[in-house]
């Protein structure tokens, strides 16, 4: 299957300041990334779509002034907390969809998120 | 209502036996169903994919799909401790824009 590289895997932070968060698909050009959030034993919530090129569309409830998304080229997309609080905290994690014709959509390894 | 409702169990086997995920939803336009695995913070990792009805195998996994019933399933065979993990159902709408919507996910626990 095709692989989603997402880092760091694993962050701490001052509230306040800002973090950023790597999604790259290695082996295929991903036209598509997904941005989803996961609290303990709960499922994926999604926040963002992230289509390369052009601004992402966020899900009801999520503030895009805070979670800055960024898919600058096919192969890359950002997530920046900005200005971090603990209720941030959380388990961020980013897939890939490779294009039209495939519905198989890959995830990378998350990110847990800590602010302190 | 949830669009898609799985039972978050947890579901305790013991080794070796037959394991039986499900998932039932109410969205009739679904075409594309999914079984992830995801260990403890870790991304979620693609099982099983399916299109519209019927089954799959793939080794010790084996997915069913019933668009009548609206009712999917993953059997894991011969399960193994290191199949422990959460199991999350996922299904999707051609016309969706390929957004998966997913299921709560069931905590699976195979004892040794």
């Amino acid at each position: 299957g095709a692989v989603v590289s997402q880092h760091p895997s694993w962050v701490i932070c001052k509230s306040g300041t800002s973090v950023k968060i790597e999604c790259r698909s290695l082996d295929f050009q991903a036209t598509t990334m997904f941005w989803y959030r996961q609290f303990p034993k709960q499922s994926l919530m999604l926040m963002a779509t992230s289509n390369e090129g052009s601004k992402a569309t966020y899900e009801q409830g999520v503030e895009k002034d805070k979670f800055l998304i960024n898919h600058a080229s096919l192969t890359l997309s950002t997530l920046t907390v900005t200005s971090a609080h603990p209720e941030d905290s959380s388990f961020y994690i980013c897939s890939a969809f490779p294009g039209t014709g495939n519905e198989k959509l890959f995830f990378g390894s998350g990110t847990q998120l800590s602010v302190l | 209502q949830k669009e898609v409702e799985q039972d978050p169990g947890p579901l305790s086997v013991p080794e070796g036996a037959i394991v039986s995920l499900n998932c039932t939803y109410s969205n009739s336009a679904f075409q594309y169903f999914m079984w992830y695995r995801q260990y403890s913070r870790k991304g979620p990792e693609l099982l099983m994919y399916t299109y519209s009805s019927g089954n799959k195998e793939d080794g010790r996994f084996t997915a069913q799909v019933d668009k009548s019933s609206k009712y999917i399933s993953l059997f894991i065979r011969d399960s193994q401790p290191s199949d422990s993990a959460t199991y999350l159902c996922a299904m999707s709408d051609m016309d969706a824009g390929n957004m998966l919507t997913f299921g709560g996910g069931t905590r699976l626990m195979v004892k040794p």
